[in-house]
């Protein structure tokens, strides 16, 4: 069964230092969206690609965040300089289509601690 | 903007009992509405998807009920066991297209023996 895979899993990052988070999305879905969901809420949208486009960056810090999907497939989310605050955890997830309605399917997540 | 508002937060009950969870939101302009499971460190697994002219979805020992007028969902489990223990977040599509996802803040069950 395909799925969404997202990298490292867990990363334990010093404030200030840059981190990266990886997703790659089901094989054919032409949408990508990041969320964040701090411990306790739930999550929250960041960032929503359509192949390789923004559609919806409306809740992404722009000053430290950035993301990007570079050919329309896999996709990067950056935060540098992290923040105590970013400590959370990063969800990616994929649909068909953005268009509409399409179901969405999560990846695993990355479990982010900044100290 | 649309608010969605999980009661209760957090929840323990025995093995075997019948529980509710609740949903509201304050946008009834919604064009379906889920109900995700998330274990611990984990990522959010789907259960059940309930278009706004449905009013309940059915899987195994779970029903899901929709009332869109009142801004109300609520997602029943029967017979609990051990292994339901998780966090259950309901999340809402808004209508005039797009796929953007507004979830609540989870209610979090512990089934014990």
């Amino acid at each position: 069964e395909a799925e969404v895979a997202q990298s490292p899993r867990y990363k334990i990052t010093e404030k200030s230092q840059a981190v990266a988070f990886w997703c790659d999305p089901i094989s054919g879905h032409a949408t990508l969206y990041w969320y964040r969901q701090i411990l306790g809420q739930g999550p929250e949208l960041l960032v929503q690609f359509q192949d390789e486009s923004v559609v919806d960056d409306s809740q992404l810090p722009k000053d430290r965040f950035s993301a990007e999907r570079l050919k329309g497939v896999d996709s990067t989310l950056k935060i540098q300089p992290a923040e105590l605050g970013d400590s959370a955890m990063y969800l990616c997830a994929s649909s068909l289509k953005g268009q509409g309605w399409s179901e969405q399917y999560f990846g695993p997540g990355t479990r982010l601690t900044v100290t | 903007k649309q608010e969605v508002t999980q009661i209760p937060a957090a929840l323990s009950v025995p093995e075997g009992e019948n529980l509710v969870l609740n949903c509201s939101f304050t946008d009834s302009a919604i064009y379906n509405l889920q109900w995700f499971r998330q274990d611990p460190g984990k990522g959010l697994t789907s259960l059940l998807l309930i278009q706004s002219s449905q009013r309940e979805q059915t899987s195994g020992r779970l029903n899901a009920s929709l009332d869109k007028s009142s801004g109300r969902s609520t997602l029943y489990i029967a017979a609990s066991q051990p292994g339901d223990s998780a966090t259950y977040l309901c999340a809402v599509r808004p209508t005039g297209g797009g796929n953007k996802l507004t979830f609540g803040t989870g209610t979090q069950l512990k089934v014990e023996l």
